[in-house]
């Protein structure tokens, strides 16, 4: 099976803490996806990466960056953390260009800045 | 850019039969995807279609797909408690690994 890990699933940090928010695959996946979900807006994909070191932007990278110095992992880091980063973040993997590009999730870390 | 719109709630009886309905706008669709997501936890493939088809049964799911309209629908036959989630469309265009999520449609089964 398939197993994407996330490092926590609730967080609470305090405004302008840095925040790394780490994620870990087992199946030697290609790309690594970083979202966020909020109630009636659906995910939102912060930055994706296709391959070790690279990474490219989403629909919403603005406060966070990424980093991807092993395959099987994937960081999402916030800077400064403010409120409006309150969010679930979920991370997702799946082969590049696989038969069904289906992406597997993470359980979702739960953040909450205060 | 690509947009991907569901209704945010639906509520059924236990034994019917409940539909949830997706719009995209992305012509150059390759698949699109059911994802299901169960309270406390992430996403899980329900199902999908490629976008030269036009219905893909499994089960109690039927996936009905009109490419004029851009419309997408998930049919759950019987539903159950358990079908109780969030239950998102997804859509992915050719040449890219990303995929489009809608916003959500909480599903609720009650007795």
């Amino acid at each position: 099976d398939v197993k994407v890990t996330q490092s926590s699933r609730y967080l609470v940090k305090r405004t302008g803490e840095k925040v790394f928010l780490e994620c870990v695959q087992d199946m030697d996946h290609e790309n690594m996806f970083w979202y966020r979900q909020d109630p009636g807006l659906g995910l939102r994909l912060i930055y994706f990466s296709y391959d070790v070191k690279m990474k490219e932007k989403g629909d919403i990278p603005e406060g966070y960056s990424v980093s991807r110095e092993k395959k099987e992992r994937f960081s999402l880091i916030l800077e400064s953390a403010s409120t409006n980063q309150t969010s679930m973040y979920l991370c997702a993997s799946s082969l590049r260009q696989g038969a069904v590009d289906e992406q597997y999730f993470g359980p979702g870390t739960r953040l909450t800045v205060t | 850019g690509e947009d991907v719109e569901q209704s945010l709630f639906l509520s059924v009886r236990e034994g019917d039969s409940s539909v949830i309905n997706c719009t995209y706008t992305d012509s150059s669709s390759t698949y699109l995807y059911w994802y299901k997501q169960e309270p406390g936890a992430g996403l899980q493939l329900l199902t999908y279609i490629f976008s030269n088809m036009d219905m893909k049964q499994d089960q109690r799911l039927t996936v009905l797909l009109n490419k004029k309209d851009k419309h997408l629908s998930l049919r759950i036959a019987d539903t159950q408690t358990g079908d109780s989630a969030i239950y998102f469309c997804a859509e992915k265009s050719y040449n890219t690994d990303k995929l489009i999520f809608g916003t959500g449609t909480r599903l609720q089964v009650f007795p």
